[in-house]
């Protein structure tokens, strides 16, 4: 079986660029989960669907981040204006949502700003 | 504010020893706790999971909790130099479709 997929695998990019990232989460799993873990932290949730509809993206920064799964299955998080805070890992994980499942989690992008 | 604590923030532990990670949450309303493991570089890959008041084993590793206290602990036994890794406590609540809630992390190091 195959698990969730993120892509690319590493991105550096100057301060005020944008960057993209894309997430094919396991087949079947309605829940989709988009988290950013900074260097030797845990993973902070930044937003978070069960299909295609938003369950909760107060921790994304709007101004700057969003996040897109049109058709309840892929995923594309977009950061519009880089800043040096953002350098992190961000990690795509998948579930079938329902209490007690297990979340799994892709490689992750590494993100530096420069 | 944190609302997963875990502590130490790093561990070592000789190989073939025991190591005790703790956790614990301040929201009343969490009902499943989760261990997992991140080595260096990779992503984070589920240990355990626990609802229940009480003690789970899975071959060295071990979970408590204690729901009247929200807190749970893994403890490894037999430590290997493996088992080097980042290990981080979730929790999560009824009706969130498995949102987790992440602590900071305990680092091990066990060393040969």
């Amino acid at each position: 079986e195959a698990g969730v997929t993120q892509s690319p695998r590493y991105a550096v990019l100057q301060e005020g660029q944008a960057v993209s990232f894309w997430c094919d989460p396991i087949s079947g799993h309605d829940t989709l989960y988009w988290y950013q873990q900074p260097r030797d932290q845990g993973p902070q949730l930044l937003v978070y669907f069960r299909d295609e509809a938003v369950i909760d993206n107060s921790q994304l920064p709007s101004d700057r981040f969003s996040a897109v799964r049109p058709k309840g299955t892929n995923s594309t998080l977009k950061i519009q204006s880089a800043k040096q805070g953002d350098t992190a890992t961000y990690l795509c994980a998948s579930s079938p949502g329902t209490g007690g499942t297990e979340v799994f989690f892709g490689k992750g992008t590494r993100l530096t700003v420069v | 504010q944190q609302k997963v604590q875990q502590s130490p923030e790093s561990l070592i532990v000789p190989e073939g020893g025991m190591a005790s990670l703790n956790c614990t949450s301040s929201d009343r309303n969490v009902d499943y706790f989760w261990w997992y493991r991140q080595h260096s570089g990779k992503s984070p890959k589920m240990l355990m999971s626990i609802f229940s008041n009480g003690e789970k084993e899975e071959g060295r590793f071990t979970v408590h909790l204690n729901k009247a206290s929200l807190h749970t602990s893994l403890h490894i036994r037999d430590s290997q130099p493996s088992d080097s890794a980042l290990y981080l406590c979730a929790a999560s609540k009824p009706g969130s479709f498995n949102k987790l809630t992440f602590g900071a992390g305990t680092r091990l190091a066990v060393c040969p």
